[in-house]
């Protein structure tokens, strides 16, 4: 089944504790990003990458990063999280030959205290 | 800039009711056009989407949607509800290729269905 997973699917962590949400997507596809969904205020793109080892800055990238060293897997890193990264984050994945449909991860629920 | 307008935050309709749901979007050139579904604790399903051709769409659950370029809008309706449809709908637009595809969303609008 095509899908991209991410995990956790819900964390609760400290302020200043790194952590990574992982993100896989099984469609072989080139370009990934990572979404953060606020009220209010839909999701909006953190970072995008267009292939292996092209990574991008999308409009709101502070305090986070991103890795691409496998076409499936596209981690979000927060080294020092902060109370106003606490939000539901999505991974999405789309190949070349789609437009702009992108398919979904499950989101990932992040609070941080 | 690109950007989409969901003006309508939260909607109540009753069971069987006809539902419309708003979306303007600014995009300079021929838009990509989404819309999206939450529900609740759910992750985002594609309900339809508009790339070009015929401006009445159909989507999944018996959703349509029709693009009007004339006033920059891709309103959502369907013809009666069912009270499983409650859930948060996004409206989205495809952003440029050179930012990775990325879709602007709306800021959604929360559906209630009264039984």
């Amino acid at each position: 089944e095509a899908q991209v997973t991410q995990n956790p699917r819900y964390l609760i962590t400290v302020t200043g504790k790194k952590l990574t949400v992982t993100c896989s997507q099984n469609m072989n596809h080139e370009y990934m990003s990572w979404y953060r969904q606020d009220p209010g205020l839909g999701l909006r793109q953190i970072y995008y990458s267009m292939n292996v080892e092209v990574t991008d800055k999308g409009d709101v990238p502070e305090g986070y990063k991103v890795s691409r060293k496998e076409k499936r897997n596209f981690p979000l890193i927060l080294e020092s999280p902060s109370p106003n990264q606490t939000s539901l984050y999505f991974c999405a994945s789309r190949g070349i030959q789609q437009g702009f449909e992108q398919y979904f991860g499950p989101g990932t629920r992040l609070t941080v205290t | 800039a690109q950007s989409v307008t969901q003006p309508d935050i939260h909607i109540t309709v009753s069971e069987g009711a006809s539902l419309e749901l708003r979306c303007n979007y600014s995009y300079g050139a021929t838009p990509y056009l989404f819309w999206y579904v939450q529900s609740p604790g759910q992750g985002l399903q594609l309900l339809l989407k508009y790339f070009s051709g015929d401006t009445l769409v159909q989507g999944i659950k018996g959703f349509e949607a029709e693009f009007k370029r004339s006033q920059s809008s891709f309103n959502l309706r369907k013809p009666s509800v069912h009270w499983s449809d409650a859930a948060e709908y996004f409206c989205a637009v495809g952003a440029g290729y050179n930012q990775g595809g990325k879709l602007i969303f709306g800021q959604g609008t929360e559906l209630s269905v009264k039984p």
